[in-house]
């Protein structure tokens, strides 16, 4: 039950360019996303989100596109640095009560020195 | 800056053993969830628990699954009867009623053997 798809498992980019990481979910009741960034052995922490009346949401470095019609969201790192190395979850929710989360696999990103 | 903390960090134990994870969630947050990933799998919804009680479970939640807010601090999550597949990291996540962003503690790795 793929809900929510990363397809790229990994991405390597060089310091100070950007990283794009990309998503793709199937339930048209999802509307509200997130990112988040996993260290081994740490809990996933929480970067930014969206909800489905914007198409964009910027925090820093860091900017989530969301196309509803294409079911695909994006996470953009601009300047990418080291320390952005990670795991990077995907995640959505149907808002209400619950909102429970539902991820995907993950991406992880190394960025070249 | 408020933290969702988790003990133990690691809990070794024997098949049909019972144990019991703890959380103390960011304390101004209402709702209060218990995730799953299985090594090298996605992270993966397990209940939700608001006003005292369960929201939302999922299909893994079976029986064997329990979860408890026994003070004002303290969110549990106690298999009664392990099996070697509950072997995983747990993940315990809170968030405000305001807002649809989770926050996620460091989790335990259980391992059963």
């Amino acid at each position: 039950d793929q809900q929510v798809k990363q397809n790229s498992p990994s991405l390597s980019v060089q310091e100070g360019r950007i990283s794009i990481l990309n998503c793709d979910y199937t339930n048209s009741m999802f509307d509200y996303f997130l990112w988040y960034k996993k260290y081994p052995a740490e809990g996933p922490t929480f970067l930014i989100s969206i909800s489905s009346i914007k198409d964009k949401n910027e925090d820093g470095r860091f900017t989530v596109f969301l196309n509803k019609s294409a079911k695909h969201l994006s996470l953009h790192i601009v300047p990418s640095q080291p320390g952005d190395s990670a795991v990077y979850f995907c995640a959505a929710s149907v808002t209400g009560a619950n909102s429970k989360l539902t991820f995907g696999k993950g991406i992880t990103l190394s960025v070249r020195p | 800056e408020p933290e969702v903390t988790q003990t133990p960090s690691h809990q070794v134990t024997q098949m049909g053993q019972e144990v019991i994870l703890r959380c103390v969630p960011i304390s101004n947050h209402l709702y209060f969830y218990w995730y799953r990933q299985i090594l090298g799998q996605k992270v993966e919804f397990l209940v939700s628990f608001y006003n005292n009680e369960i929201s939302e479970k999922s299909e893994i939640f079976d029986d064997q699954f329990s979860v408890e807010r026994p003070d004002g601090s303290n969110f549990t999550l106690k298999i009664r009867s392990t099996k070697l597949e509950d072997s995983a990291m747990y993940f315990c996540a809170s968030r405000l009623a305001s807002s649809y962003e989770q926050y996620f503690g460091p989790g335990t790795r259980l391992t059963v053997t």
